[in-house]
Order: structure tokens, then C-alpha cells, then sequence
């Protein structure tokens, strides 16, 4: 299994700011996730991190408004760019480990936007 | 797309009584995952299950996959207060490339003393 830790735990924003997530894994992994859950909701893919080049993001979601960084194998952040009180959601990262398939979360930001 | 679909949405038991809830896909998949989440905080990992595997256990859990039916489930036993929790499936889709997990809608399930 890994170890994930999330930076921070929650905050509360006012719309049209910036919030950089941080997502930290004891052990050097190759992939790297980052979901949303909005409130109530399942949770959704936002992007792939890559360490060495740019994040893979999914249907909806662009690199302007959810840019990440993936500067080495334990690492990653997630910015939450210009936000608006939709925003208002959980981000999880989640990393595979070793050959098993199993994707372990972090335990998640709570973002409130005001 | 929404991949996975769970049901019932909402399920609420005794304590000591058994919990089972489904999870339906759409397409082929690489593996079936099943988490539980404690009021909305992170996701705790119970169960992979691949698609070339029928059923797998581990302590009151029990998880089944029918592929031809596209569907899975999974069944608690002995239910105990501190199960409440959403329960999530989410699938690996077949050459989705990066073991991206699609998931769906959850249940929640609630275990009264």
C-alpha cells in the first residue's frame, strides 16, 4: 500500500482566487490522479500526472483552470485556478503502486468557495 | 461517462444483519475496485477483483463479478455501527491505457446499533 498526504486538510476561498493542493506519497510512484467529488456527487477524473511532462486531463477539465505539477515520483499539486463557489469540492489524489492495479487515495481537500 | 452505477442508493440495517449492495458497468474492464467513505473524507480500499476472477473474500467482505452480466457485488457480514459509511465501485476499463478508475454513484449505507 502507500502512504498519502494531502496539503490542506480544507480551506474556505473567495471566488476569483487561486488554491494550490499538495499531494505527497512515501514511496516513488508512476502514477499519479487527481479526482473531484463535488458535494453529494461520486467522484470524477481530472487528470493524469506524468512526472517529466504535461498532466493527461480529461473531458471537461483544462490545463488553464486545473494546471499540475508533477516534479518528481512522490509529488504532485494541483491548482484550482480562478475559482468560482462551484469549485466547492473535494480533490483527492490517488496513486498504483508496484503491479497490483489497487489505486489508494489521499485523504482529500475540502474546498469551500465563498 | 458514468461507468458504474450502484444500487440501492441508500441502504439502512440492524447491527449483526448482512449488507449487500450491486454495482453494474458498461463496458469491458481490466478490474473491479470496491471502497467505503467515511463522511466525505478520503477513500479507504477494500477489495480488486480482476475480470478473470468470479469471487474474492477478505474478513466480513465478499465480493462477486459476473462480466457477463457486467455486474458486481458486495455483500458485509455481520454488519457492525462502524460500516456506515458510501460504499464505491470503480472500474479499470480495457484499454483505458492509464489504470484510470471510473466511478459510480455510491451507496450509502447505514448500520444502526
Amino acid at each position: 500500500s502507500a502512504v498519502i498526504s494531502q496539503k490542506p486538510s480544507r480551506d474556505i476561498c473567495q471566488r476569483g482566487t487561486s488554491l494550490t493542493i499538495q499531494c505527497q506519497v512515501d514511496s516513488q510512484v508512476t502514477m499519479m490522479f487527481w479526482y473531484r467529488q463535488q458535494p453529494g456527487q461520486s467522484l470524477t477524473l481530472i487528470a493524469t500526472a506524468n512526472q517529466g511532462s504535461e498532466a493527461t486531463y480529461e473531458s471537461g477539465f483544462v490545463i488553464d483552470k486545473f494546471p499540475i505539477s508533477r516534479p518528481n515520483l512522490t509529488f504532485s499539486t494541483l491548482t484550482v485556478s480562478n475559482m468560482s463557489p462551484e469549485d466547492s469540492s473535494i480533490y483527492l489524489c490517488s496513486v498504483v503502486t508496484g503491479n497490483t492495479d489497487t489505486q489508494y487515495f489521499g485523504p482529500g481537500t475540502r474546498l469551500t468557495v465563498l | 461517462s458514468q461507468q458504474g452505477e450502484e444500487d440501492p442508493q441508500a441502504l439502512s440495517i440492524q447491527e449483526g444483519e448482512n449488507a449487500t449492495m450491486n454495482c453494474s458497468y458498461k463496458t469491458s474492464i481490466n478490474n473491479l475496485q470496491w471502497y467505503r467513505q467515511n463522511s466525505g473524507r478520503g477513500l479507504v480500499h477494500l477489495i480488486l477483483i480482476r475480470s478473470n476472477e468470479r469471487e474474492k473474500h477478505s474478513g466480513r467482505l465478499r465480493v462477486t463479478l459476473d462480466t457477463s452480466k457486467k455486474s458486481s457485488s458486495l455483500l458485509i457480514t455481520a454488519s457492525r455501527a462502524a460500516d456506515t459509511a458510501s460504499y464505491f465501485c470503480a472500474t479499470d476499463p480495457q484499454n483505458s491505457g492509464y489504470s484510470t478508475l471510473t466511478f459510480g454513484k455510491g451507496t450509502m449505507l447505514l448500520v444502526s446499533p
